[in-house]
């Protein structure tokens, strides 16, 4: 059974610059949750997308946005970016309020 | 900052069992997980605990809840140089979110 799959792996943007991340789920899971996880921070949680619903966001600025597609797959777009946007960003996936497995992240440098 | 404590550091020789800690703050809290970061690696997920249960035990690890504490931890035994990492305490709140601890940095000596 294939894991979560994060795309890219690694991104280099520029400030001012939007990026998409993209986040397969494993098969049959229907939650996808994203987490950034910066030195400073820790993990903090970033939104969580059910059955194509935002089911609950945490506190970031409106630039962080995501959505969830019909076939679980789900994309996280950060507009305006920051050089604080840097950070590895995670993706999970959760068939129930259970067990949440992680992607391997996308690293996003802002320069 | 965190909801959820852990020590940053904790070192142990070969052979011998480590026990990390964490402390949590929602009682109402359903679920509490211990993942495993390596470098430049996404999370591991290891092991996980219900709310209900005080204790749960896989292998070499050992979870143990204490819910009037509000206290968690986990035994890795007859630790092994390959489980050096950052391992991560987390609960699941009612909202579905998962809050984490700072990671503790386990090291392993031979």
């Amino acid at each position: 059974k294939a894991g979560v799959t994060q795309t890219p792996r690694y991104l280099i943007k520029t400030r001012g610059q939007q990026v998409t991340l993209s986040c397969s789920p494993i098969s049959g899971h229907r939650s996808v949750s994203w987490y950034q996880q910066t030195p400073g921070q820790g993990l903090q949680f970033l939104f969580e997308y059910f059955s194509e619903t935002q089911r609950n966001k945490g506190n970031f600025p409106g630039r962080f946005s995501g959505r969830q597609f019909s076939n679980s797959r789900s994309e996280m777009n950060v507009s305006t970016l920051e050089l604080g946007d840097s950070a590895l960003y995670l993706c999970a996936s959760s068939r129930l309020n259970t067990e949440a497995f992680f992607g391997q992240g996308t690293r996003l440098t802002v320069v | 900052g965190e909801d959820v404590e852990q020590s940053l550091f904790l070192s142990v020789r070969e052979g011998d069992s480590s026990v990390i800690n964490c402390t949590y703050t929602d009682s109402s809290s359903t679920y509490l997980y211990w993942y495993k970061q390596e470098p430049g690696a996404g999370l591991q997920l290891l092991t996980y605990i219900f709310s209900n249960m005080d204790m749960k035990q896989d292998q070499r690890l050992t979870v143990l809840l204490n819910k009037k504490d509000k206290h968690l931890s986990l035994r890795i035994a007859d630790t092994q140089t390959g489980d050096s990492a950052i391992y991560f305490c987390a609960e699941r709140g009612n909202n579905n979110d998962m809050r984490f601890g700072a990671g503790t940095r386990l090291t392993v000596k031979p």
